[in-house]
């Protein structure tokens, strides 16, 4: 399968816990994005990297939010002290970023997180 | 403020029907507006991609319009299938890398 695939496909935690999550986009893919959605809604954006370098982030992702790419490849996004209010599921994108292109993102399975 | 808003919420039609959703933007600039599906519990699934000077692109039995001057588009099934019951979202590029979601219209196709 060489889709976008995140890792675990469902996370149960309790409250004030860490969890970690994992990315890995198509091989080769230059950007990557993380988004967030909850019930009934469409995914917010959250992060975006090109490479290994974060380029941009969301005022959504809270002190307790951390994203990393460090080799360009693979991403991890871990989240500090949980509160349920971070339960949602949380979406991996990666896209090839080229000039005058349409830089479609193509999507994972999402990491469903629930806080107890 | 960026918005995409989509109606209907949600959609209920008898297998082998058409029907058509609605997505009404007011994304500034503009850059390309995508129809994705998702189906629940899964990532979403690019369906079409427009920019500026499509007026219609079709994808199977998935036909997207887009009217730049209003800021309209819509996505059109046509004879549906169990398989389309999912949740349709529009979105829409502006300037730089963040793309703005709508909530998205769940349809539920019956047989």
């Amino acid at each position: 399968d060489t889709g976008v695939s995140q890792n675990p496909r469902h996370k149960i935690t309790k409250r004030g816990q860490n969890v970690t999550f994992r990315c890995d986009p198509i091989s080769e893919h230059n950007r990557l994005y993380w988004y967030r959605q909850t019930l009934g809604q469409g995914p917010e954006f959250l992060t975006y990297f090109q490479n290994e370098a974060q380029l941009e982030k969301s005022r959504l992702l809270s002190d307790r939010f951390s994203a990393e790419r460090p080799k360009g490849s693979f991403s991890t996004l871990e989240i500090q002290r949980t509160e349920q209010g971070d339960s949602a599921m949380y979406l991996c994108a990666s896209s090839l970023g080229s000039p005058g292109g349409t830089n479609e993102q193509f999507f994972g399975p999402g990491t469903r997180l629930t806080v107890l | 403020k960026n918005q995409v808003e989509q109606s209907p919420q949600s959609l209920i039609i008898l297998e082998g029907k058409n029907c058509t959703l609605q997505c009404n933007y007011t994304v500034s600039p503009f850059s390309n507006l995508r129809w994705y599906k998702q189906d629940t519990g899964r990532g979403p699934v690019s369906l079409t991609i427009m920019t500026f000077s499509e007026n219609t692109k079709s994808n199977g039995r998935y036909t997207a319009t887009l009217d730049a001057d209003t800021k309209q588009s819509s996505l059109h099934i046509t004879a549906s299938q169990l398989s389309d019951s999912a949740s349709y979202i529009c979105v829409v590029k502006g300037a730089g890398t963040a793309l703005i979601f709508g909530k998205g219209t769940t349809l539920s196709v019956s047989s």
